[in-house]
């Protein structure tokens, strides 16, 4: 079964520490993988995806296909972070149709 | 201004009633898709469309209707034969064949 998880639902860390958002996956094809994210009042907008191996605003993620993982890096938090991230996959050629997970809510403390 | 639009925000309906979630977006976007979101559970698809005229269902689609007459907009009901109506409704729209989704502000529906 295709299925995107994010086995946080909170993570809490203090200003300049380092962050790791976990995006595990299952799929038996070739991946897309998306970070989505929505800071508070906002709407949801895309991060970063897989295919243009950026960085976004500090973040950075590695499509780790043997471990079936798209983790979500960034060495120093702000608390401009502060956000709801949702890790999703796209199935094979099939445009918009994503699977999101289940979101993991990033609060960075000063 | 660009993007999605959605109305209402907040919406009441009682049992048994139909109601319609309007989307309606000026990307000039082929594509464009309903989301269901529920605490814990991230989004889920209702229904998408490709195309004028053309739309498929989603994971989530029963108790759910949708029409996309013109390329702008894509109404979404739902119906009474929603076992569980109350949630977050997010509409999306995309360029064909690319996974980066533009989203609404959402229409959050409370059934009493």
């Amino acid at each position: 079964a295709q299925r995107v998880t994010q086995p946080e639902k909170l993570l809490s860390v203090f200003k300049g520490a380092p962050v790791e958002l976990k995006c595990n996956y299952s799929y038996s094809g070739s991946p897309e993988l998306f970070w989505y994210v929505q800071y508070s009042r906002q709407r949801l907008q895309l991060l970063l995806r897989h295919i243009s191996r950026e960085s976004i605003k500090g973040f950075t993620a590695d499509l780790n296909k043997g471990e079936t993982s798209f983790h979500l890096k960034k060495p120093f938090a702000q608390e401009e972070d502060s956000a709801m991230y949702y890790c999703a996959l796209r199935r094979g050629n099939q445009g918009g149709k994503l699977i999101f997970g289940q979101g993991t809510e990033l609060s960075v403390k000063p | 201004d660009g993007g999605i639009t959605q109305s209402p925000k907040y919406l009441f309906r009682k049992e048994g009633q139909n109601v319609t979630l309007s989307c309606e977006q000026n990307l000039n976007h082929d594509a464009m898709y309903w989301y269901r979101q529920d605490p814990g559970q991230g989004l889920r698809l209702i229904y998408y469309s490709q195309i004028v005229n053309d739309f498929q269902k989603g994971d989530i689609a029963e108790g759910y209707s949708v029409s996309r007459e013109k390329k702008e907009s894509f109404p979404l009901t739902v119906t009474s034969a929603q076992k569980n109506p109350t949630a977050f409704y997010l509409c999306a729209s995309s360029i064909s064949g690319t996974g980066e989704l533009f989203f609404g502000e959402g229409s959050r529906l409370t059934v009493l």
